[in-house]
Formats: C-alpha cells, sequence, structure tokens
C-alpha cells in the first residue's frame, strides 16, 4: 500500500519568512496529493491540492509542487503570519477507478513568531 | 453551506462501555469516510461508505469498532466494550462521489476519552 513521509515533524518560522514542508510517497499509482490545515480544536482543512499531470499550482501565498519521478511534493508558504500556526498534514491518493483512500503523513506543526 | 457535521463533540466513557458516534455528511456528498487521529499522529483511515455500502472495512482496528449509514447520508461509528487504547479523535470526512481525486472536507471530530 501507499506510504506517505512528511518532514519535517516541527518547523518554527518568524512572521514573514517563507515556510517549507515536504512530503514523499511510495505508490506510483498515486495522483492526487491534497494539503490539509488543522487548527487546534477543529477538523483538517483542505487548503490547496495538486494534481499529476501539473507540476505547480499558487493560490496566493501558498504553492504547491510535484516531482512524480521522485515522488515528492511540497507546500510552500510565503509571507508567514500568526494565523498560519497550526498542523499542516500531506496526502496521497488515486484518482479514479476505486481507490477511494487518503494516506496521510504524520503531520507537521508549524509555529508563526510574531 | 452547512459542511460536516459530528456529535458529540467530547466523550468521555468508562472502560468495557460501548459508544456511539454521530456523523452528518454535507448534502449531497455520496462518500464519507471514518478516520482515527491519535495524539501526535497522522490520520488512520477506519472504514468508507459509499452509498449506505461499506467495500472496505479493513481499516476497522478490531471486532469491537462498527459502522453503518443510512439513507445514504447519516454514519454512526460503534466501538463496543471500549478500551483505553481507543482514545482518539474520530473524524468523519465526505466527498461527492468515491475516488481518491475527489476532495474530502472533514468534520470537527469527536473526541473521545476512555478511563
Amino acid at each position: 500500500g501507499e506510504n506517505v513521509e512528511q518532514h519535517p515533524s516541527t518547523l518554527s518560522v518568524q512572521e514573514g519568512d517563507s515556510a517549507v514542508i515536504k512530503c514523499t510517497y511510495s505508490d506510483s499509482a498515486s495522483n492526487y496529493f491534497p494539503w490539509y490545515k488543522q487548527e487546534l480544536g477543529k477538523g483538517p482543512q483542505l487548503i490547496i491540492d495538486i494534481r499529476s499531470n501539473v507540476g505547480e499550482k499558487k493560490d496566493q501565498r501558498i504553492a504547491v509542487t510535484l516531482n512524480k519521478t521522485a515522488k515528492h511534493f511540497s507546500l510552500h508558504i510565503t509571507e508567514t503570519q500568526p494565523e498560519d500556526s497550526a498542523v499542516y498534514f500531506c496526502a496521497a491518493g488515486e484518482s479514479g477507478g476505486s481507490n477511494y483512500k487518503l494516506t496521510f503523513g504524520k503531520g507537521t506543526l508549524l509555529t508563526v513568531n510574531p | 453551506g452547512a459542511g460536516v457535521s459530528q456529535s458529540p463533540s467530547n466523550k468521555v466513557t468508562e472502560k468495557g462501555k460501548d459508544v456511539e458516534l454521530r456523523c452528518d455528511p454535507i448534502s449531497g456528498h455520496t462518500a464519507l469516510y471514518w478516520y482515527r487521529q491519535s495524539l501526535g499522529q497522522g490520520l488512520e483511515f477506519l472504514i468508507y461508505f459509499q452509498g449506505n455500502s461499506a467495500p472496505d472495512k479493513s481499516g476497522l482496528p478490531s471486532d469491537r469498532f462498527s459502522a453503518e449509514r443510512t439513507g445514504g447520508s447519516v454514519s454512526t461509528l460503534t466501538i463496543q466494550r471500549t478500551q483505553q487504547e481507543d482514545s482518539a479523535v474520530y473524524l468523519c470526512a465526505s466527498s461527492l462521489a468515491h475516488g481518491g481525486g475527489y476532495e474530502q472536507y472533514f468534520g470537527p471530530g469527536t473526541r473521545l476519552t476512555v478511563t
């Protein structure tokens, strides 16, 4: 089955700096890669996703890159703000067919210091 | 519109008791998923529903865990004879259709504590 590794487990940055979280996956059939943000006491919230037919996707201060050959994908947050502080999860899934599962990384606790 | 809702938000139970956790998915979402999140861990897949059917129950940790879904909407996760290791946050998610490429939207979770 799919295995997703996520690094780092904790990340502390100063407000205004950039933050990068990296994930690797094992199953070459995976072609859908969402990122979730989880604030304390809340459920994970989808913030951005990327499919394997593109290499990069941006949404304001957030971007995700995908390297299918190396089987890794990354989340980039620029101009970080204190409200970006949360746990971030990457995941991998297979679009289409009967495969419905998302396999999640163990999460990264991001702290943005004012 | 309304998101995924779960109840109760918190549940404290004694070891050996049964508990029921409820999930109300987003209206129109045919696929529903249950996950478990232990402290400091990622999300562990438990079970998936397409309509009222659960094609794969292999993620359920033991036969003390069961789930059902009625009317293609509300789902209930039942844990019988709870053990301390069952303590975790149980998350429910729904998506428009099955398939790993459809966005899953999560509820706020139920925090279960077994004493």
